[in-house]
């Protein structure tokens, strides 16, 4: 399979520790990049790789991954960190080049 | 700084053509892979097309395989998605965005350009 899961949204008191994930059968195979997204704006690279944050992302940010299920998480969640978070990845499968997942909508509350 | 600006967008009639474009300046342009990238109204994001940093090599969603068609000119840094035979679906912001290669992740991307399909 080509696709990408996510759960739709996620929320986390602030200032605690949220995991999102993401599963797919190519994940087994390629590293899965996580993408923040504000309203209205374009999506932004959080983490890619093994765990590597670009510059400028905040090192509350992180990435696991652990057979189909990558991770993305954010230890103690700030309010700026609400926000819709997609994964993405190369596709195993051999049907598309890459593929992302549905996204997933984290509240800070 | 890398910058991306989208243009192009609008609105075209359902069968109707486009062209976008994607002007790149603050880095090599012609050593990275260029992307575009989907999103429609109050949806998630959806992979379109994809071109080498030589211009060699281009891929294709299914969606709009046949369709549209991506394209460089790496001395006017610019990249190029003409798309044709607009359909309802095709509606969204259309972003590029920059990787090093094909496959890697997409380190930087434009603020997209709205594309409206309707009669």
């Amino acid at each position: 399979s080509s696709e990408l899961t996510q759960d739709p949204a996620v929320s986390v008191a602030l200032g605690q520790t949220v995991r999102i994930t993401c599963q797919g059968d190519s994940l087994r195979s390629y590293y899965a990049s996580w993408y923040q997204q504000k309203p209205g704006q374009a999506p932004v690279l959080v983490i890619y790789g093994k765990n590597n944050r670009p510059s400028g992302i905040p090192d509350r940010f992180s990435g696991s991954s652990s057979g189909n299920t990558a991770s993305l998480t954010i230890t103690g969640a700030q309010a700026e960190d609400e926000a819709d978070y997609y994964c993405n990845s190369r596709d195993s499968s051999g049907n598309h080049l890459m593929v992302f997942g549905g996204g997933t909508k984290l509240t800070v509350l | 700084e890398v910058q991306l600006v989208e243009s192009g967008g609008g609105l075209v009639q359902p069968g109707g053509s486009l062209r976008l474009s994607c002007a790149a300046s603050g880095f090599t342009f012609s050593s990275y892979a260029m992307h575009w990238v989907r999103q429609a109204p109050g949806k998630g994001l959806e992979y379109v097309s994809a071109i080498s940093s030589n211009g060699g090599s281009t891929y294709y969603a299914n969606s709009v395989k046949g369709r549209f068609t991506i394209s460089r000119d790496n001395s006017k840094n610019t990249l190029y998605l003409q798309m044709g035979s607009l359909r309802a679906e095709d509606m969204a912001v259309y972003y590029c965005a920059r990787g090093a290669t094909v496959v890697t992740p997409l380190d930087y991307w434009g603020q997209g350009t709205l594309v409206t399909v309707s009669s």
